[in-house]
Parts: C-alpha cells; sequence; structure tokens
C-alpha cells in the first residue's frame, strides 16, 4: 500500500516551453500533497505544500507565479514549471502525507520526474 | 536548516548489521524521528520513525536513547540494495503545515 505515482518519469523540453508533471496517490487519499526539487549531489529541497482545494504554499524564493501547482483531488496535484529554462532542469519529486496513527502522519514519495530543459 | 547530524559516509559489509547513528540535540518532548532513505535517482523511501521507545518493523530497527538527544537505525543484515543516502528528520509528524526538511544524509555503501 501507499503508492505514489508520477508522470512522466523523465521530459526533455525546450527553453521557453512549459512542462506539467503529475502526482498520483494510488492506494489512498492525502489531503496534502508536497512539491520536492533536487539538484545533482544535493538534498531534497521543498517547494511548495499543497492542500486539496486549496491554494499552494509555496517556500521562500520559490516562484509561485513560475511553478504553479493545481490540487484538485485527493488523489491528485500537478506542477507545471511555466516558460522553463535550463536552470530548472532537475529533479522534481513529490510526496503525499497519510495518517500512520494516533497522531503522527507519514509522507510517501513518487519516483521522481527529471526535468531537462535545452 | 535541518535538525540534526549524521556522518557523511558509511560502509558496511553485505550481510552484516548497518548501524547508522543521528545526533538530534535540540529536539523537543513532542517531535518524532523519522528515517528515510534514497536510493539513486529514486524518490526518498520511507523506514520507520519513532517518539521514544524503539521500533521495528520489517526494514529495520531504531534506537532511541533515553534522553531523546540521538538515535540510531540498524539494518540487521545489510544486502547490496540498501546501498542509499539514509536521512534522520526530526518532525512534529503532525501532517499539513508540518514540513520534513532534509539534511546531507549519510551515504550507506554495502560493499560484497
Amino acid at each position: 500500500g501507499a503508492v505514489v505515482s508520477q508522470h512522466p518519469s523523465w521530459v526533455i523540453c525546450k527553453s521557453g516551453t512549459s512542462v506539467k508533471i503529475e502526482c498520483r496517490s494510488l492506494d489512498f487519499q492525502a489531503t496534502t500533497m508536497f512539491w520536492y526539487r533536487q539538484f545533482p549531489k544535493q538534498s531534497l529541497m521543498l517547494m511548495a505544500t499543497s492542500n486539496e482545494g486549496s491554494k499552494a504554499t509555496y517556500e521562500q524564493g520559490v516562484e509561485k507565479d513560475k511553478f504553479l501547482i493545481n490540487h484538485a483531488s485527493l488523489t491528485l496535484s500537478t506542477l507545471t514549471v511555466t516558460s522553463a529554462h535550463p536552470e530548472d532542469s532537475s529533479f522534481y519529486i513529490c510526496s503525499a502525507e497519510t495518517l500512520a496513527g494516533w497522531n503522527s502522519y507519514e509522507q510517501y514519495f513518487g519516483p521522481g520526474t527529471r526535468l531537462t530543459v535545452t | 536548516d535541518a535538525k540534526t547530524t549524521q556522518p557523511p559516509s558509511m560502509d558496511c559489509a553485505e550481510g552484516r548489521a548497518a548501524n547508522l547513528p543521528c545526533n538530534h540535540s535540540t529536539i523537543s518532548g513532542n517531535e518524532y524521528v523519522y528515517w528515510y532513505r534514497q536510493i539513486h535517482s529514486q524518490g526518498p523511501q520511507y523506514i520507520i520513525h519513532g517518539l521514544k521507545n524503539n521500533e521495528t518493523n520489517e526494514m529495520a530497527s531504531l534506537i532511541i536513547t533515553e534522553d531523546r538527544k540521538s538515535s540510531t537505525l540498524i539494518l540487521p543484515h545489510a544486502t547490496l540494495r540498501d546501498t542509499a543516502v539514509y536521512y534522520c528528520i526530526v518532525t512534529l509528524g503532525q501532517g499539513g503545515s508540518e514540513k520534513l526538511v532534509f539534511g546531507k544524509g549519510t551515504k550507506l555503501t554495502v560493499n560484497p
């Protein structure tokens, strides 16, 4: 159980175009999903927190107009990288949160999406 | 910033127990200790978490010191597939606005 999928697993796009990445919780409902970015040889950095039916909360330094997040249902969140530039090339990972026990939660991560902007 | 300190790398022989330490001296009374690992080019995988008591599941054991200022993740019989970066994270675990802050983790290499 607790499987999170991402689509696509990798994408190459041209500079200036937009790319949409989907994150789905396959066997559970997640009121909260998170989007992370990971550059080579670095740790995961949280980009934004996404709650179903409401606007995402972005971390400091992350442009909300560039990284559009939509969380339309309890099992789907999307991240759209608009007007992509080569510096946006990175490994994008989502996670979905579920209640693990009394007053504690677990985050389950997707397999990641490798974005390369040429 | 991460609230935990981990050694940058460790080696372990296949079949042996891997003991990964983590210091979290500023942990507060209601914060949990979570462990995740990330195999190269994959998303992180949840391993185990605990509050005060030692915990064990099918993947690992978590030993938390009595003062809760440090913990050890134990992989009882390490295999080559356990080679990964292991992250120790302290969090309230209350969900929603609670974020996971990933430090640099420990790169565990299991050798044949």
